[in-house]
Formats: structure tokens, C-alpha cells, sequence
């Protein structure tokens, strides 16, 4: 059983690029959800799924950011115009409902470098 | 909203010595669950331990313990007999019910650190 996965790791651009970053769930997870990470803060909340439907978007979900989830399997997010703001640890995580144990798997995360 | 606090931003301890983590959350939920991840160097963030808001009941896992105290609104871990390895951000986090989305909510992490 392979964890989640993520790729790019890291990624450098620069402000005014558009950047899409991709993210493989465990594969018998439903939920599929988005956090962002900046440099000592815990991670944010930004947007989840279930299956293909995305169910909740957070309001640091600005509108140039967009998620996916096609089929109900992997994601991407991608972020248009990117501003050095945008310069943190984007991470990945899925879990399965219906098994009580709530937990979360996160994947190695992307890295965004905004320059 | 949820909120959790983690008051301490960074641990120092000697190998072997016991590491108790604070975290205080804050709900207006009745059913949520309580976490500990563990985020080393690398950068993955490593799932350790969960509590239910139903079960108060405090257990021991190999290194790892934890006191949960509902009237205190407290999730405290300690890592016994700390090594090396221990190194890394410990989080704290609050997620709600399961049919709300089970949404994470993190505190802003301990840095550990162990010297040998």
C-alpha cells in the first residue's frame, strides 16, 4: 500500500506564473483534501473532496486558486498569477470515511518558491 | 471556529529525559477528535496518535502517552525516554465530525529537540 504522493516536491517560479502542483491519494481513500503551510505556522486548512465533488472551499482559497479532482482520484491545485504571498508548502492528504478512525494521511507536500 | 494553542514554540531536552507537550483547543462541537502529528526535518507530516471527544480514557503507546482532559479543553503528549530521532515539529490538531468534513485545524507546532 503506497502512501500519498505528490509532485512536484519543489517548485520555482516566478510572480505572474501559473503553477499546478498534482497529488495521488492512497488509493481506497474517498476524501482527498488540501493544506497550505508557510514557514513556522501549523498547516491551513484550503479545500476538500469527497470522491469528485468538492465539498468545502476556505476563504484563503482566493479566487486564483483552483482544485480538481476528475473521476475521484488524484487532484491537482493550481494557483494563476502566482504573488510571492503565495511562497509556501502545499500539502496533501486523504482519508477514508466510514472506518471511525478520522485519520489523515499526508503526502511529502510541494514546495512553492515565488520569486 | 476552532482554535488550537500550543504555548510551547520549542523543547530542548538531553536523550532519555521526558518531553510533555501542552495543547489547548477550543470547540463548540460535541463530537471532534484530537490528534498528534510529528513533522521531521524531511517535511511529511507523520500521524501518531488519536482521540476521540467520547473516550477520556488516557493510554500508553510504546513511547508515546497522552492526557486528555475535556473540563480543561487540554491533549498533552510525552514522549518517554526521548532519543534522537525524536527530533522534528510536533502538531497538535482538532478536527470536527466526521460528517462536516473532518476539516484539521492545527496549532502552531513545539520544535523538539533532543541532544544526544
Amino acid at each position: 500500500d503506497t502512501g500519498v504522493s505528490q509532485n512536484p516536491r519543489h517548485k520555482i517560479t516566478k510572480r505572474g506564473q501559473n503553477v499546478t502542483f498534482r497529488c495521488d491519494p492512497i488509493s481506497e481513500h474517498n476524501r482527498l483534501y488540501w493544506y497550505r503551510q508557510t514557514l513556522g505556522q501549523g498547516p491551513e486548512f484550503l479545500t476538500y473532496f469527497q470522491n469528485e465533488a468538492q465539498l468545502e472551499k476556505s476563504r484563503l482559497l482566493s479566487d486564483r486558486f483552483s482544485a480538481e479532482r476528475p473521476k475521484g482520484s488524484f487532484s491537482t491545485l493550481e494557483i494563476q498569477r502566482t504573488e510571492q504571498g503565495d511562497s509556501a508548502m502545499y500539502l496533501c492528504a486523504s482519508s477514508q470515511t466510514g472506518t471511525g478512525k478520522n485519520e489523515q494521511f499526508f503526502g511529502p507536500g510541494t514546495r512553492l518558491t515565488v520569486l | 471556529a476552532q482554535k488550537v494553542t500550543q504555548a510551547q514554540t520549542e523543547i530542548s531536552v538531553v536523550e532519555k529525559e521526558d518531553v510533555t507537550l501542552d495543547c489547548v483547543y477550543e470547540t463548540r462541537d460535541t463530537t471532534y477528535y484530537l490528534f498528534w502529528y510529528k513533522q521531521p526535518p524531511s517535511g511529511e507530516l507523520v500521524f501518531l496518535i488519536r482521540r476521540n471527544s467520547f473516550d477520556e480514557q488516557n493510554e500508553i503507546s510504546g513511547r508515546y502517552s497522552w492526557n486528555f482532559q475535556k473540563s480543561t479543553s487540554s491533549f498533552n503528549f510525552t514522549i518517554t525516554a526521548s532519543q534522537v530521532v525524536d527530533s522534528a515539529v510536533y502538531f497538535c490538531a482538532l478536527s470536527e465530525a466526521e460528517a462536516a468534513g473532518n476539516k484539521l485545524t492545527f496549532g502552531g507546532g513545539t520544535r523538539v529537540l533532543v541532544k544526544p
